[in-house]
């Protein structure tokens, strides 16, 4: 969904550096969500937003932190990266529009390398 | 916390065989049970949901079924087509009762099933 837009597509990094993975939506949604995608371990919910003043620990935030800048701007920062942070992360929207269902919509996804 | 534990892990049917795939939870409490579908190098995209209310869903080839008694639901597709080659992912999530009212929180995934149609 083009309105859900992640930055960069692609990022390779080295042990022990700072990095941010940016996230900005057009959708209007008030809820934010940071996922990573590794092979045979779905989808884990690093972080999430409810509203701007809402930041929630997700399943596996150890070793991230986030922002939310605005209802339209929700940040991942990984403070050292390490290599079993290599993985495809994705942001997320959701509404709650559809009887409260909650529907998330995902950006296109980062696939980020930790060398 | 929510467990969703999801097999098979890998699918392989022939084209027009039907596939099922199959998601159990772990949290009573859970009452809202989505599908997402990711196919190759794109986003996951909702496909089909259920409500603890209802016990099957239909929508075309695909429907969704639930038993709360023992805490399973299960993704069911007809007639299968090589486009539906993806990971499918289930997951699951409770009511939350908000200053703005009550909607479902955050969901907990699978671990996904990637489902392989032949020609």
């Amino acid at each position: 969904d083009a309105d859900v837009t992640q930055t960069p597509r692609n990022r390779i990094t080295k042990t022990g550096k700072r990095i941010m993975l940016e996230c900005s939506q057009t959708k209007g949604h008030d809820r934010m969500y940071w996922y990573r995608q590794d092979p045979g371990l779905g989808l884990r919910l690093i972080y999430y937003s409810f509203d701007v003043k809402d930041i929630n620990k997700g399943e596996i935030s150890d070793g991230y932190s986030v922002s939310r800048q605005a209802q339209a701007k929700f940040s991942l920062s990984l403070e050292s990266a390490i290599p079993n942070q290599t993985a495809l992360y994705f942001c997320a929207t959701s509404d709650l529009g559809d009887g409260g269902k909650n529907i998330q919509y995902f950006g296109a996804g980062t696939r980020l390398s930790v060398l | 916390g929510e467990n969703v534990e999801q097999h098979p892990s890998t699918l392989s049917v022939q084209e027009g065989d039907s596939a099922v795939i199959k998601c159990t939870y772990s949290d009573s409490a859970s009452n809202y049970f989505p599908w997402y579908k990711q196919e190759l190098g794109k986003r996951p995209q909702l496909i089909i949901d259920i409500r603890s209310n209802v016990g099957e869903k239909k929508d075309q080839r695909i429907a969704v079924t639930l038993n709360k008694t023992a805490k399973h639901f299960s993704l069911h597709i007809t007639e299968t087509q090589p486009e539906d080659s993806a990971v499918y992912f289930c997951a699951a999530s409770s009511l939350l009762g908000t200053a703005g009212g009550t909607s479902y929180g955050k969901l907990t995934f699978g671990q996904g099933t990637i489902l392989t149609v032949h020609p």
